[in-house]
């Protein structure tokens, strides 16, 4: 049973366009949500998180969106870099009286491609 | 800061056998969070250490074991290996109650279980 789902098992963008990655979640207990980017041989690292109370988080050229009554999620990417190229992991988390949890739910992924 | 180092990278052992996975947490950091990433699949928890003690267990059977050591590396053992443990493993550190970018993962270890 998939918690967290990300159906887009790959995207392929061109380079200075947006790039959107979806992800939607099933537990409506989840109260904190992370987009993780992987390279290969390497861990993953935290890109962007967003609280539930928040749809909007920002930072730099990485944007998340929560639509917490549909239940989904998406990083844009603005504008996609070709270094950009690499694995996203959309994760949640239950929080622990107010601090972060560390006990993450990942979904799948989705492999990002950024062609010159 | 000396960042998550994670010995061995790759691993083969065979089915029954037993395992012993290690991970260095960043500097200062007192919490240890192990997962198993299949091949074509996100990370799923494991556990969790915090300051010695167990802290937290995702869906794995009792044969996936773990220490916290004093200095806060850790150890993930597993005992009867099945074909189904291979996997990468990963370890992220973190210290209780800070913002999620300030968790750092190691680069896994690859076991391969023939």
């Amino acid at each position: 049973d998939q918690q967290v789902k990300q159906n887009s098992p790959s995207l392929s963008v061109q380079e200075g366009r947006i790039s959107i990655l979806n992800c939607d979640y099933t537990n409506s207990m989840f109260d904190y949500f992370l987009w993780y980017k992987k390279y290969p041989a390497e861990g993953p690292t935290f890109l962007i998180s967003i609280s539930s109370i928040k749809d909007k988080n920002e930072d730099g050229r990485f944007t998340v969106f929560l639509n917490k009554s549909a239940k989904h999620l998406s990083l844009h990417i603005v504008p996609s870099q070709p270094g950009d190229s690499a694995v996203y992991f959309c994760a949640a988390d239950l929080s622990n009286s107010g601090g972060s949890n560390y006990k993450l739910t990942f979904g799948k992924g989705t492999l990002l491609t950024v062609n010159p | 800061e000396t960042g998550v180092t994670q010995s061995p990278t790759h691993l083969i052992k065979t089915r029954g056998q037993q395992v012993t996975l290690r991970c260095s947490s960043q500097s200062g950091h007192n919490t240890v969070s192990w997962y198993q990433q299949a091949l074509g699949q996100g990370p799923q928890f494991i556990f969790q250490y915090y300051r010695e003690e167990e802290n937290g267990r995702g869906n794995f059977p009792p044969r996936f074991s773990g220490l916290q050591f004093p200095n806060y590396s850790s150890e993930l053992n597993v005992n009867a290996l099945e074909l189904d443990d291979s996997a990468l493993y990963l370890c992220a550190s973190s210290r209780a109650v800070l913002s999620y970018n300030e968790q750092f993962f190691g680069p896994g270890t690859r076991l391969t279980v023939l």
